[in-house]
């Protein structure tokens, strides 16, 4: 079946660090979303990307979709202690569009 | 409040016991989704609905389990005779389907088998 595998699984940084986390699947992706899940929260919905090479912005973050639709990656540009949390990247491929298969996410903690 | 509703919050049982868990989704989505996870994993789907109809279940869903959406509104997921490998936050969300997939998570049912 799908798999969806995320590294690093944990990531420590100094607060105005950058951050980086991949995402890549087994399969071709019809799309591939983002979330964030803080301490003892549930996941938050981040971005969508559904076109090859798409890339996306929001202030800080900057969400790539691969050429070939089978891996992403998410960037914060200068961490801030608001962006401690696990972040999870889920892909829905064509024979399976209602399902998303979430990766186990990467978790960031930020030192100030 | 008109985001994603579970109940209860947590449940502890023991081992052998049937568990019912609920979820009000957001009230314009007509899909609902059940997700389990454990610590240090993502969300791990369990099952979904388009409106009441169940499209999807896992593989990995043991026949001790079982969803139902009676009317296209709230869902319920049952445990029957629960284990201590069912020990888990059950996350529920919704989507409002029709191309937007966003998946709207609430805050789970934390269970704990005994």
């Amino acid at each position: 079946g799908q798999q969806v595998m995320q590294i690093p699984q944990y990531q420590h940084v100094q607060e105005g660090e950058d951050f980086t986390t991949y995402c890549n699947s087994s399969t071709t992706l019809s799309n591939i979303q983002w979330y964030k899940q803080r301490p003892g929260g549930h996941p938050v919905f981040l971005i969508q990307l559904v076109k090859s090479g798409e890339v996306k912005k929001q202030k800080r973050l900057t969400f790539q979709f691969g050429e070939a639709k089978k891996n992403s990656s998410l960037h914060i540009t200068a961490t801030q202690t608001t962006d401690v949390g696990t972040y999870f990247c889920a892909g829905r491929t064509r024979a399976n569009a209602g399902k998303s298969t979430f990766g186990d996410g990467t978790t960031l903690t930020v030192k100030p | 409040d008109t985001g994603v509703s579970q109940d209860p919050r947590h449940k502890i049982t023991k081992r052998g016991q049937n568990v019912t868990f609920r979820c009000d989704p957001i009230s314009e989505h007509n899909r609902l989704y059940w997700y389990r996870q454990t610590l240090g994993q993502g969300p791990e789907f369990l099952t979904y609905f388009q409106n009441e109809a169940q499209l999807e279940k896992s593989r990995l869903l043991s026949d001790r389990f079982s969803a139902e959406r009676p009317k296209g509104s709230f869902s319920t997921l049952e445990i029957q005779r629960t284990e201590q490998g069912d020990s888990a936050m059950y996350l529920c969300a919704s989507s409002f389907g029709r191309g937007d997939e966003k998946l709207f998570f609430g805050s789970g049912t934390q269970l704990s088998v005994l």
